[in-house]
């Protein structure tokens, strides 16, 4: 079993509607959190960074984490064409330890 | 400005070649990582460092070799042991502060390595 799962989609959604992406982890010993966006051919570029469980709001962008269930979330409000990419979730230790990725998932926004 | 830089962004192997990533950073970050990504999947770990002059197996190890001489570098080598080398390969480094807090990390731009 993977640490990290996120499912790979495609997940296409019409322009202005809210993408809804999520991870799940095994490693409670994980308690940093990040979002990505990799465009194609791209390094992944970072979107959202979070610590602590709860709500992190940046634009339209809005990052959840959940460390009871190990379950973390990520939303796109609005969405719009150029949103279209594969978004990864990563998560490390507080023991210093492996920077671990789920396998992104591919979003389409059709205009 | 701060980042990491990856070169080349292209590089082409003859078969039972060994060929080096260059990955540099001056971000002052301690830890820095090796991925392998192929179409379609997500980031596979290849190697990281935590500090210079220590770093560990990921989990795709086989066929490649790093070294951390220097805080500020991580060159990968591909050598003729992988099989199968031609991906996209990602640098990325992360800075532990004294706290033992993580920071969010950071990604090269890429290269991208055929086999030819």
């Amino acid at each position: 079993q993977k640490e990290v799962e996120q499912d790979p989609g495609p997940l296409s959604v019409p322009e202005g509607a809210i993408v809804s992406l999520n991870c799940t982890y095994s490693n409670s010993a994980f308690q940093y959190f990040m979002w990505y966006r990799q465009y194609s051919r791209k390094g992944p570029e970072l979107l959202m960074y979070t610590y602590s469980s709860g709500n992190k709001e940046d634009g339209r962008f809005t990052a959840q984490v959940d460390k009871s269930s190990k379950y973390i979330s990520l939303f796109i409000r609005d969405s719009q064409p150029s949103d279209s990419a594969t978004y990864l979730c990563a998560m490390i230790s507080d023991s210093w330890g492996k920077l671990q990725f789920g396998a992104g998932t591919q979003v389409v926004v059709t205009p | 400005d701060g980042g990491i830089t990856q070169s080349p962004k292209y590089l082409f192997r003859k078969e039972g070649q060994n060929v080096t990533l260059s990955c540099e950073q001056n971000l002052n970050h301690d830890a820095m990582y090796w991925y392998r990504q192929d179409p379609g999947q997500g980031l596979r770990l290849i190697y990281y460092s935590q500090i210079v002059n220590d770093f560990q197996k990921g989990d795709i190890a086989e066929g490649y070799s790093v070294s951390r001489e220097k805080k500020e570098s991580f060159p990968l080598t591909v050598t003729s042991a992988q099989k199968n080398p031609t991906a996209f390969y990602l640098c990325a480094s992360t800075h532990q502060s004294k706290t033992g807090i993580n920071t969010e990390a950071f990604f090269g731009q890429g290269t991208r390595l055929t086999v030819v």
